[in-house]
């Protein structure tokens, strides 16, 4: 069964740019989460979509957006790029249906860095 | 609120030797808990979980983990330390939130296995 899968992988832009991050989930999976890793501030969530929907948010301001496609699939987008947005983004998946304590499995995360 | 505390952001130890990581958590609720490991340029893998089933969870290439309640600590360990052990290691919990499914995570623990 393939795993979660992230495009790109690298990504280089500019600030005041705006970025989107495409996550595919594994196959069966509903719930797609993303995760924000900077080595100041570690990992720290940003949202989760399940069934389309957001179905929770962490603390970022609006510029950090998501939605989640009929196919599970999920993107997340970054508007005005700052500095500080440099980070590894991780998306991960699960079943969804269970709540808390379902096993989460991450991608390979896409590095964007900011200059 | 839930959260994880790592001790140590780094370990060293001699291949063969005892591998202890460090974690706490702080929760009003029985918590659900996982240890991840990041290896360089990956994302994360799930080692192991805690849902209250068992108080000791056996994970991948040999970790375990021991559920505490009496200390709120949840150390993961490897009795005989493998080169290829070395890679980061990360403690969650998962929010209690009916419906929700982020974790949050601990600072992470940078292993290193000497020859």
């Amino acid at each position: 069964k393939a795993g979660v899968t992230q495009t790109p992988r690298y990504l280089i832009k500019t600030r005041g740019q705006q970025v989107t991050l495409s996550c595919s989930p594994i196959s069966g999976h509903r719930s797609v989460s993303w995760y924000q890793q900077t080595p100041g501030q570690g990992l720290q969530f940003l949202f989760e979509y399940f069934s389309e929907t957001q179905r929770n948010k962490g603390n970022f301001p609006g510029r950090f957006s998501g939605r989640q496609f009929s196919n599970s699939r999920s993107e997340m987008n970054v508007s005005t790029l700052e500095l500080g947005d440099s980070a590894l983004y991780l998306c991960a998946s699960s079943w969804g249906t269970s709540g808390r304590g379902s096993e989460q499995y991450f991608g390979p995360g896409t590095r964007l860095t900011v200059t | 609120a839930q959260s994880v505390t790592q001790l140590g952001s780094h370990v060293s130890v001699s291949e063969g030797a005892l591998v202890l990581l460090r974690c706490n958590y702080s929760s009003s609720v029985p918590p659900y808990l996982f240890w991840y490991v990041q290896y360089p340029n990956q994302g994360l893998q799930l080692l192991l979980k805690y849902t209250s089933a068992a108080t000791l969870v056996k994970g991948i290439n040999g970790f375990e983990a021991e559920f505490k309640k009496s200390e709120t600590s949840f150390h993961l360990t490897k009795p005989s330390a493998h080169m290829s052990d070395a890679a980061e290691y990360f403690c969650a919990v998962s929010e209690y939130q009916t419906g929700a499914n982020n974790l949050f995570f601990g600072t992470g623990t940078r292993l290193t296995v000497i020859p």
